[in-house]
């Protein structure tokens, strides 16, 4: 099974109030990725997990933060939504590090009012 | 930082032809290239991906990579409705842990 799994899959959310999304997978990956993507728009790397360790990208250090409690769930949480998060959340893991298969989620569309 | 860029935006192509994309990326010290693809609604699936300057072939779809040139391709031989997609190129940075993608490119084939 390559599932990836995303909830909820439309968020619905006010400017200034938090956001939690939540990904999981069921095959034992090491590594998993949360991803931004706006229309038109490149996919945006903002954070991903190897095992433990959280790497944050330089340029949304501050507007993302990520939990991994166990090695199948990993959560996205937005502090103080702002309107410019609105956007489809990618999450995708992969067994190894970037040079390996990601596969991903159906993703989760947020729009923030 | 890293670029990759994709061209074209789209792209219409009429049933049994071939289809083209390119990828171009900024980094010479890329190690791995690769192509996923997205029909609507779903989520992202890889296609394809090379480590090594040449040619790779699966099936219809064959990759060419040319360091060098900073440029690597996606080819559709015989291309089919089902084919109809978005195209993802990424390339691997941060020294191999992550992957960095290009914008896409719509693909529509027409029956």
């Amino acid at each position: 099974d390559t599932t990836v799994k995303q909830n909820p899959r439309y968020k619905l959310a006010r400017v200034g109030k938090p956001v939690n999304l939540i990904c999981s997978q069921t095959m034992n990956h090491d590594t998993m990725y949360w991803y931004q993507k706006k229309p038109n728009q490149a996919p945006k790397l903002l954070l991903f997990y190897y095992d433990k360790i959280l790497n944050r990208e330089a340029d949304t250090f501050e507007k993302f933060q990520s939990s991994r409690p166990n090695n199948s769930f990993c959560s996205l949480y937005i502090g103080s939504a702002g309107l410019e998060y609105s956007a489809m959340y990618l999450c995708a893991s992969s067994r190894g590090q970037g040079e390996d298969t990601q596969y991903f989620g159906p993703g989760t569309r947020l729009l923030v009012l | 930082q890293q670029k990759v860029q994709q061209s074209p935006e789209s792209l219409i192509v009429p049933e049994g032809a071939m289809t083209s994309l390119n990828c171009t990326f900024s980094d010479s010290a890329s190690q791995y290239f690769a192509w996923y693809r997205q029909h609507s609604g779903k989520a992202p699936k890889a296609l394809m991906s090379i480590f090594s300057n040449g040619e790779k072939e699966e099936g219809r779809f064959t990759i060419h990579l040319n360091k060098a040139s900073l440029h690597f391709s996606l080819h559709i031989r015989d291309s089919q409705p089902s084919d109809s997609a978005l195209y993802l190129c990424a390339v691997s940075y941060q020294g191999g842990r992550a992957l960095i993608f290009g914008t896409g490119t719509t693909v529509s084939v027409s029956p």
